[in-house]
């Protein structure tokens, strides 16, 4: 059911940023782009969401495309700690509620 | 304010016994989801709840899986006869409630059960 498509992996240098592209070019028009994280052994963690407009938090950037078949995550000083998979899920908020997680991108980043 | 808590971390079982997995959910939130994560695979939906009530269950092993979210206390997934390939890590994850503003679904730490 994953509506997305990411690199199966990356590199980054610390301290650069860490740019995550996402496509999800049958994205409807109530449907979110949603991005978590999972780093190693731990529990999914929520980054950031966003439905047509660019958005940031303490976090990541996000920024959607004009016609919204894609999107890219940024972590704009990558550090050690953010070495995880990086998964990019599109949701609506009607119908079904959960979240549909494919293979993420694994992001590696290196001193 | 408390994240998503679950318990026990880790749970080791013999094959044949029942596994209990416990999670409470975030404070103000009263939509609890299950996921399982196999060794070395991806998270699969397994059931989604709300109070005293399952919404989807179409994740869910036909035999042996059942959760349950009470009125009062905590969600529980009940997994009987445990066998070798039920070792995982089982995730909850809780979200406040649908539509937009208070949908997002965070998620617990996970319960790690081995299965021996």
């Amino acid at each position: 059911d994953a509506k997305t498509t990411q690199p199966t992996s990356m590199d980054c240098a610390e301290g650069r940023a860490a740019n995550l592209p996402c496509n999800h070019s049958t994205i409807s028009g109530n449907e979110y782009v949603y991005w978590y994280r999972q780093i190693h052994s731990q529990g999914p963690q929520y980054i950031i969401h966003g439905l047509k407009n660019n958005e940031t938090n303490e976090m990541a950037s996000l920024i959607i495309t004009e016609d919204r078949k894609s999107s890219t995550l940024i972590l704009p000083h990558a550090t050690l700690r953010d070495t995880a998979v990086y998964y990019c899920i599109v949701r609506g908020t009607t119908g079904a509620n959960n979240l549909f997680f494919g293979t993420g991108t694994r992001l590696t980043v290196i001193p | 304010n408390a994240g998503v808590m679950q318990n026990p971390r880790h749970l080791v079982r013999r094959r044949g016994q029942e596994a209990r997995l416990r999670c409470s959910p975030m404070k103000g939130h009263s939509h609890v989801y299950w996921y399982r994560q196999l060794p070395e695979e991806g998270l699969k939906f397994m059931v989604y709840l709300q109070k005293e009530n399952i919404i989807d269950e179409s994740g869910m092993p036909k035999e042996r899986f059942s959760a349950e979210f009470p009125k009062e206390g905590p969600s529980i997934l009940r997994i009987q006869q445990v066998v070798r390939g039920d070792s995982a890590a089982y995730f909850c994850a809780s979200s406040q409630g649908t539509g937009h503003s208070g949908n997002t679904i965070y998620f617990g730490e996970g319960s790690w059960l081995t299965v021996v």
